[in-house]
């Protein structure tokens, strides 16, 4: 089975622009979950979608924001980028069925702010 | 919210001797606990996980366990070899029924030496 897939797998952007960020989850796995690591705060949680639908958020601004598609990939999309959200973006899924299924995570993609 | 806390933050031991990190939580109602593996520039990867159900889980030089009254879990790495070098981080989630969200830990940087 094909792991988690996350493209680009590096950008780099000025401040002020957005970006998109992608996410294929495992076949099969219908949550995808985002997080920001970067070396001072570690991993942050971000979001989780399950079928097509946000069912968590984390402590991030509205400049953050997803979606979901029907087969199950997923979007990450950051507005007006700022100094500060340069970071690895990973993604990773689980089956989403019942409690707290083991999340498998994607190689991410690093994202640098000019 | 959820707080994990981990430590040490780093640890270096030789081969072949044992390694322990340890994590607290703050949510009595965290259920599932899962440690991941993040060498250099790859993905964090699941090498174990426990259920509050559970006390101990043991998967060949690795253990796991739990203690819910002190709300508290340790990563037990026995015969460790130079591959167990990497950051290991440890998180708790809740399923509140319809979501789950896993906080991590700020991570541990293992180091073996030969």
């Amino acid at each position: 089975k094909a792991g988690v897939t996350q493209t680009p797998r590096y950008l780099i952007k000025t401040r002020g622009q957005q970006v998109t960020l992608s996410c294929s989850p495992i076949s099969g796995h219908r949550s995808v979950s985002w997080y920001q690591q970067t070396p001072g705060q570690g991993l942050q949680f971000l979001f989780e979608y399950f079928s097509e639908t946000q069912r968590n958020k984390g402590n991030f601004p509205g400049r953050f924001s997803g979606r979901q598609f029907s087969n199950s990939r997923s979007e990450m999309n950051v507005s007006t980028l700022e100094l500060g959200d340069s970071a690895l973006y990973l993604c990773a899924s689980s089956t989403g069925q019942g409690s707290n299924q083991p999340q498998h995570f994607g190689d991410g993609t690093r994202l640098s702010i000019l | 919210g959820e707080n994990v806390e981990q430590h040490p933050s780093t640890l270096s031991v030789q081969e072949g001797d044992s390694a322990v990190i340890k994590c607290t939580y703050s949510d009595s109602a965290s259920n599932y606990f899962p440690w991941y593996k993040q060498e250099l520039g790859k993905r964090p990867q699941l090498i174990i996980d426990i259920r509050s159900n559970v006390g101990e889980k043991k998967d060949q030089r690795i253990a796991v366990t739990l203690n819910k009254t002190a709300k508290h879990f340790s990563l037990h790495i026995t015969e460790t070899q130079p591959e167990d070098s990497a950051v290991y981080f440890c998180a708790a989630s809740i399923w509140t029924g319809t979501a789950s969200k896993l906080t991590f830990g700020t991570g541990t940087r293992l180091q073996v030496t030969l």
